[in-house]
């Protein structure tokens, strides 16, 4: 069974760094990209980005380049989502999810597996 | 502002049938498959419709999606009020993904 384990939830003053995690298992994880999402307070999903475990190879959202660094650490089928100082309005939730390829193999189609979320307050 | 535009709500009577639409581009919806997922308060999406239309094992066939030029369409059959969530319309253009703004869904 495909699960996606999130670290817990988070609060942390502004300018403070921050890493969270998402522990896979199931399946293999150096074959399958994962990503992460952001749902802030009341409002819709912002896709982030992702991340190849075999090759770390990763891609952002223009709108969130440059302020989180996704990693994975193959050893244990983990990704991280990490800032070096966190700003109030960091303040969300982060789910991780596994993007699958389409029937053709070739490209990414979907999301199937999502973790269950981990909250990050920020606030001094 | 989300590259995918969807109504902020839409709502129907148990039993009744609901459309919610997703309009993007020729370079997201237009090129690539399109993905809806159902989400309740407090909890983690889950997919319920994948490349255009089809269901994951779990999701009932009163869920479809259909998919033309640069809009999807998720409908809903014999609405339930276990169906009263949000839901998002998802894509990739050049290998980003990107997700609607999300339509919450009343029974009414």
């Amino acid at each position: 069974e495909v699960q996606l384990v999130q670290s817990g939830a988070e609060v942390k003053k502004p300018g403070e760094s921050l890493k969270i995690s998402c522990q896979a298992s199931g399946y293999s994880f150096t074959n399958y990209w994962i990503g992460w999402v952001r749902q802030m307070p009341g409002k819709g999903l912002e896709w982030m980005g992702i991340i190849y475990p075999g090759d770390s190879d990763t891609r952002y959202s223009p709108s969130f380049q440059g302020h989180v660094t996704i990693s994975v650490d193959k050893s244990i089928s983990t990704a991280y989502l990490q800032w070096s100082s966190l700003k109030a309005s960091d303040t969300a939730m982060y789910y991780c999810a596994r993007p699958h390829y389409d029937s053709s193999g070739y490209d990414l189609a979907y999301f199937d597996y999502w973790g269950q979320g981990t909250l990050v307050t920020v606030s001094s | 502002q989300s590259v995918l535009t969807q109504p902020p709500s839409v709502s129907a009577a148990p039993g009744q049938k609901v459309t919610i639409s997703c309009s993007g581009s020729s370079s997201n919806i237009g090129n690539n498959y399109v993905s809806w997922y159902q989400q309740f308060p407090g909890t983690a999406p889950k997919l319920v419709i994948y490349e255009n239309n089809k269901r994951p094992s779990g999701t009932p066939d009163r869920f479809s999606g259909s998919k033309s030029d640069t809009s999807a369409t998720l409908g809903i059959t014999g609405l339930q009020t276990g169906d009263e969530a949000d839901y998002y319309c998802g894509t990739w253009d050049s290998g980003l993904s990107a997700f609607g703004g999300g339509t919450k869904l009343t029974v009414l």
